[in-house]
């Protein structure tokens, strides 16, 4: 049972927007740390999407976005393309546990 | 161009003690700010974060495993280790290790550990 909730799986078609929600509490999303999110393709390395909440690395397109709002922090993927088909981690800072913790996950499905 | 390397037994067997090692370039460890951390991922399932230490030989340890990690570096050799005792069978998993910089930027490719007698 992870600190931060994620959705186990979400669906889009090509083209479409879906977002992924990231639920956690006053020790974390709450008391406004920083929430960082991932993509993995299976059997690969997680990469960096979005960093401190909605920035985007260099070569990251720009239909990937971050928000948060209260306790909960999402991430939106607009104009859905097959190869967004991957596995979705966010990451934020627990001050109750005194360390980072991840999302349970989230795999989207581009039908 | 940061790059990161783990490194050590694919598979231990129950109770042993697990010794990874991290080499990476591109950055170093003496930098104020920057950290190295070890994920790990059981086949299947989700990401777990595990330790991480900073350039100042701050530590910070997974509430859950604290007493069975140590974290340590070698600055001089661009180097991280991890230590895990007491492993079991449930600790196998591909274990990552990456670069902090505020947040985790660059991982390395992983490594699968399996523990089996």
């Amino acid at each position: 049972q992870s600190v931060l909730t994620q959705p186990p799986s979400v669906s889009g078609a090509p083209g479409q927007r879906v977002t992924i929600s990231c639920t956690g509490s006053s020790s974390n999303i709450g008391a406004d740390y920083d929430v960082h999110w991932y993509q993995q393709i299976p059997g690969k390395a997680p990469k960096l999407i979005i960093y401190d909440k909605n920035n985007r690395p260099s070569g990251v397109p720009d239909r990937f976005s971050g928000s948060t709002s209260g306790t909960s922090a999402s991430l939106a993927i607009s104009g859905l393309q097959a190869d967004d088909e991957a596995d979705y981690y966010c990451l934020s800072y627990d001050s109750s546990l005194r360390g980072s913790v991840f999302g349970g996950g989230t795999k989207l499905t581009v039908l | 161009q940061i790059t990161l390397k783990e490194s050590g037994p694919t598979l231990v067997k129950p109770t042993q003690t697990l010794t990874l090692t991290c080499t990476f370039s591109g950055f170093s460890l003496s930098t104020s700010g920057v950290g190295v951390g070890w994920i790990r991922q059981p086949p299947g399932k989700a990401l777990e974060w595990l330790a991480l230490i900073y350039w100042n030989d701050d530590k910070r340890y997974s509430p859950s495993l604290k007493s069975r990690l140590t974290i340590t570096k070698d600055t001089s050799k661009n180097q991280v280790v991890l230590t895990m005792t007491n492993m079991d069978p449930v600790d196998t998993a591909t274990y990552y290790c990456a670069h902090y910089s505020g947040w985790i930027d660059y991982w390395g490719q992983g490594t699968l550990v399996t523990v089996s007698s």
